[in-house]
């Protein structure tokens, strides 16, 4: 069973809008999390980690983790075009593995 | 300051070949990573390297080798191909000192076994 799960999508928000991006994970005893974000083709390039409850700010990004409830979200302000991607979660385990979400194919239409 | 560079990016391999997956990084970093990428499936992590000297199994070994040759490069071996690992291969490394804990990719691999 996956341990961090994302909705697939694809979520299509228009531009200009806001996009948010969910994950939930199942490991307690996972301490810090990661957003990347892959275009078609490409490899994964992280966004942001986050590590202690609350939001976490970033430019147009802001990474939001919740241990009570084992959620964490990306909110894309602003969204353009060119933040058209799949944005994968990751949990950090105990071992220091990090497992990887599915992935949600994000759209962003002019 | 390359970061993390694989090769081939392609490959065609009929069931049964073999072959050897490269990767290196200049990052100086301790820990290496060989992910496979299935659509729908996310990343799912093959073999690691914790430090030069060391590999562990991660979640879907079964049909991979791995060899940690220096600290700057992890290979990853298919000894039989089979159709089951045609997937695209990602390399990462990552330095779990100092607080960063970012991990890198490496372009990818995509392999395809007929």
């Amino acid at each position: 069973q996956k341990e961090v799960e994302q909705n697939s999508g694809p979520l299509s928000v228009p531009e200009g809008a806001i996009a948010s991006l969910n994950c939930t994970y199942s490991d307690r005893g996972s301490q810090s999390f990661f957003w990347y974000r892959q275009y078609s083709g490409k490899s994964p390039e992280l966004i942001m980690f986050i590590y202690s409850n609350g939001d976490k700010e970033d430019g147009r990004f802001t990474a939001q983790l919740n241990k009570a409830s084992q959620y964490v979200s990306l909110l894309i302000r602003d969204s353009q075009p060119s933040d058209s991607a799949t944005y994968l979660c990751a949990a950090n385990n105990a071992g220091n593995m990090l497992t990887f979400g599915g992935g949600t194919r994000l759209m962003v239409k002019p | 300051n390359a970061g993390v560079t694989q090769t081939p990016k392609f490959q065609v391999l009929k069931t049964g070949q073999s072959m050897t997956l490269q990767c290196a990084q200049d990052m100086n970093h301790n820990s290496m990573y060989w992910y496979r990428q299935d659509p729908g499936m996310g990343l799912r992590l093959i073999y690691y390297s914790a430090s030069e000297g060391t590999t562990d199994k991660g979640e879907v070994p079964n049909g991979y080798n791995v060899s940690r040759l220096n600290k700057r490069e992890f290979s990853l071996r298919l000894e039989s191909a089979a159709p089951s690992q045609t997937s695209v291969y990602f390399c990462a490394s990552r330095e779990l000192t100092g607080g960063s804990y970012e991990q890198y990719f490496g372009p990818g691999t995509r392999l395809t076994v007929t």
